[in-house]
């Protein structure tokens, strides 16, 4: 069965610094890994989309990398901003099952 | 191409009411999937469809839930005899293949 974890669970950084949210996953036969943000009380925006095939993904100031042999990927923001401020989700679709599986998420707060 | 819709937004039913949850899925979408987040909690899913066929209902409580797709019309989440622990977060997803998934803003149920 498939567990996902993220760490560290909430992270308060001043605004400009750059800053990396880790997610790990324990089935490493995975088809894709999705990156979303979430905002209180709202929906999910999805922020970028790795296949199993790829190594990472580029929008912008984000970029996702995917290590499936270590079961790891992680999201690299930018030159963080106020409006980043979110909580930033890790989903992981296996070979074996078409739903997702969602780590807990990570809270980030940026401080203008 | 408008994006997944879901309706309401929000819901209150009393305990032993009936809810239905609705989702529209993007246009050219035939995949949804409808997930739960309870208070404090991650997103779990609970059930994968395509058009008229469920495909994948691991995740669905065994009682009072069921889902469906009809071949016109949105998908529709059925939760008979509500009980306060139904209260959560409904989130409805679709794709147009095993690739992305999109999120609509999701159906905020609580029962009193």
């Amino acid at each position: 069965k498939q567990e996902v974890t993220q760490i560290p669970a909430a992270l308060s950084v001043p605004e400009g610094e750059n800053l990396v949210l880790n997610c790990s996953f324990t089935d490493s036969a995975i088809y894709n890994l999705q990156w979303f943000r979430q905002d209180p009380g709202k929906g999910l925006t999805s922020l970028l989309l790795i296949q199993s095939s790829q190594r990472e993904q580029t929008s912008g100031r984000l970029n996702a990398s995917l290590d499936k042999s270590s079961g790891r990927s992680t999201l690299y923001i930018a030159a963080s901003q106020p409006g980043d401020s979110a909580t930033y989700l890790c989903a992981v679709g296996s070979n074996y099952g078409q739903n997702f599986v969602f780590g807990p998420g990570t809270r980030l707060s940026v401080l203008p | 191409n408008a994006g997944v819709m879901q309706n309401p937004r929000h819901l209150v039913r009393r305990r032993g009411q009936e809810a239905r949850l609705r989702c529209s899925p993007m246009k050219g979408h035939s995949h949804v999937y409808w997930y739960r987040q309870l208070p404090e909690e991650g997103l779990k899913f609970m059930v994968y469809l395509q058009k008229e066929n469920i495909i994948d209902e691991s995740g669905m409580p065994k009682e009072r839930f069921s889902a469906e797709f009809p071949k016109e019309g949105p998908s529709i989440l059925r939760i008979q005899q509500v009980v306060r622990g139904d209260s959560a977060a409904y989130f409805c997803a679709s794709s147009p293949d095993r690739g992305e998934q999109y999120f609509g803003p999701g159906t905020r149920l609580t029962v009193t």
